[in-house]
């Protein structure tokens, strides 16, 4: 069946970019996401690509797709102490249908 | 975005009872809410899609009989989970599915079973 992994920790400095990786194994993967979650929250979607896309940037955010090795990747530029949380890839055929989540990466962020 | 409760936050029951967890879109009406179920360090798994007004879809390996799910309403959803045994002990997640496909996630709700 699919399947989706991730590293489950990250430690970085504040300031200092982090880069949490992911990956999938179902091809016809259309849909990938990145959500936050933070402690008592729900899981807040911070962005999400297409897979004819290879990269999506929003402000400190940015998303890279290697398709062919489906491997995606969320870089978070200038991590600041409000970034530390879990977060999690997932992957969908269909927009918000039938997600498969990885098991989180927590981002722990130093001062 | 719009906003998905949760209630209870956590909970703590005794081994053979019943517990309810509800999940409510508060600003937004879905006709479409999911339950997902959480281990220690491991992935979302979904455990059922609730329709309003109808039966849920369970998927495979999840007893229907052992989670109860109930859609009374466009803003409400219910999971039950009854006879509740040490093993149910989780992190229970509900999504509601505004306009667009896009899944709003509740805060989530932490049983114990003693």
């Amino acid at each position: 069946g699919e399947d989706v992994e991730q590293s489950l920790f990250l430690s970085v400095r504040e300031g200092d970019s982090s880069v949490i990786n992911c990956t999938y194994t179902d091809s016809s993967s259309t849909y990938l996401y990145w959500y936050k979650q933070e402690p008592g929250a729900g899981l807040q979607l911070l962005t999400y690509i297409f897979s004819n896309m290879d990269m999506k940037q929003d402000q400190r955010l940015t998303v890279l797709l290697n398709k062919k090795d489906k491997h995606l990747s969320l870089r978070i530029a200038d991590t600041q102490t409000g970034d530390s949380a879990i977060y999690f890839c997932a992957e969908s055929v269909n927009y918000g249908q039938n997600f498969v989540f990885g098991p989180g990466t927590r981002l722990s962020v130093l001062p | 975005g719009a906003v998905v409760s949760q209630h209870p936050s956590r909970v703590i029951c005794k081994s053979g009872t019943s517990v309810k967890i509800e999940c409510r879109s508060l600003d937004f009406q879905a006709t479409t809410m999911f339950w997902y179920r959480q281990f220690p360090k491991q992935s979302l798994m979904l455990m059922a899609t609730s329709n309003e007004g109808s039966k849920a879809t369970y998927e495979q390996g999840v007893e229907k009989d052992k989670f109860l799910i109930n859609h009374a309403s466009l803003t409400l959803s219910t999971l039950t989970v009854t006879s509740a045994h040490p093993e149910d002990s989780s992190f229970y997640i509900c999504s509601a599915r505004g306009r667009d496909n896009e899944q709003f996630f509740g805060p989530g709700t932490r049983l114990t079973v003693l």
